[in-house]
């Protein structure tokens, strides 16, 4: 019955590839985001979708791409891995400009 | 550029004694403000929001203070126990298109 949940819960992989993590939510949210945070715990948001359509899109480079098959799902593609792309990211869920409610976090590692 | 900050980044308090968190923020336009709380290894948690039409809410050993004057929010636990042990971070709706701004967090340590 978890809320909000990510997979994979770790990822290391090697600088150059191309990974994507999943997101899915059961709680009825109509909005979705990506948020990612360094090693010292500043949260910054990525992108965020509404009814799956992007709605928030900070500057992030155009390597990251979210992709959101249906409202119950945000996935985050990320393409040629860098070293400064090791992060834990998150996804989350409101109603929007509601409370958002977190996911447990994709710790990336970018060898 | 981001508009939540933190007076304390690591707060260190007795087990049993109340514990504050403070939050300054610079949108005076921001009306929904929460606080999250987050445990090693895992996500945020939701712990309690307050909107700019109140001036203090509370919770469950949390109570929130949102002062609009000076644009200063703060977090009150009662009583605080090992399992508050964590980073505690505001949030504000202060972005460009309503999303929401995290501060950078203060930890809390609770000393048996």
């Amino acid at each position: 019955d978890t809320a909000v949940s990510q997979t994979p819960k770790y990822l290391v992989t090697q600088m150059g590839n191309d990974k994507s993590i999943k997101c899915e939510q059961n709680l009825g949210h109509d909005t979705m985001y990506w948020y990612k945070q360094d090693s010292k715990k500043f949260l910054k948001i990525m992108f965020s979708y509404n009814n799956k359509e992007l709605i928030i899109n900070e500057t992030v480079p155009n390597r990251f791409s979210p992709k959101s098959p249906d409202k119950a799902h945000l996935n985050l593609h990320i393409n040629s891995l860098e070293l400064g792309d090791s992060a834990v990211y998150f996804c989350a869920s409101s109603r929007r400009e509601e409370t958002q409610y977190f996911g447990p976090g994709t710790r990336l590692l970018v060898l | 550029g981001e508009s939540v900050g933190l007076h304390l980044p690591t707060l260190s308090v007795q087990e049993g004694d109340n514990s504050i968190i403070n939050c300054a923020y610079s949108n005076s336009a921001s009306d929904y403000f929460i606080w999250y709380k987050q445990e090693s290894g895992k996500g945020p948690q939701f712990i309690i929001d307050i909107r700019s039409n109140m001036d203090k809410r509370q919770g469950q050993r949390v109570t929130v203070l949102l002062n609009k004057t000076v644009k200063h929010l703060s977090l009150q636990i009662a009583a605080t126990q090992p399992g508050d042990s964590a980073v505690y971070f505001c949030a504000e709706t202060g972005g460009s298109q309503g999303n929401l701004i995290f501060g950078k967090g203060t930890k809390l340590s609770v000393k048996p």
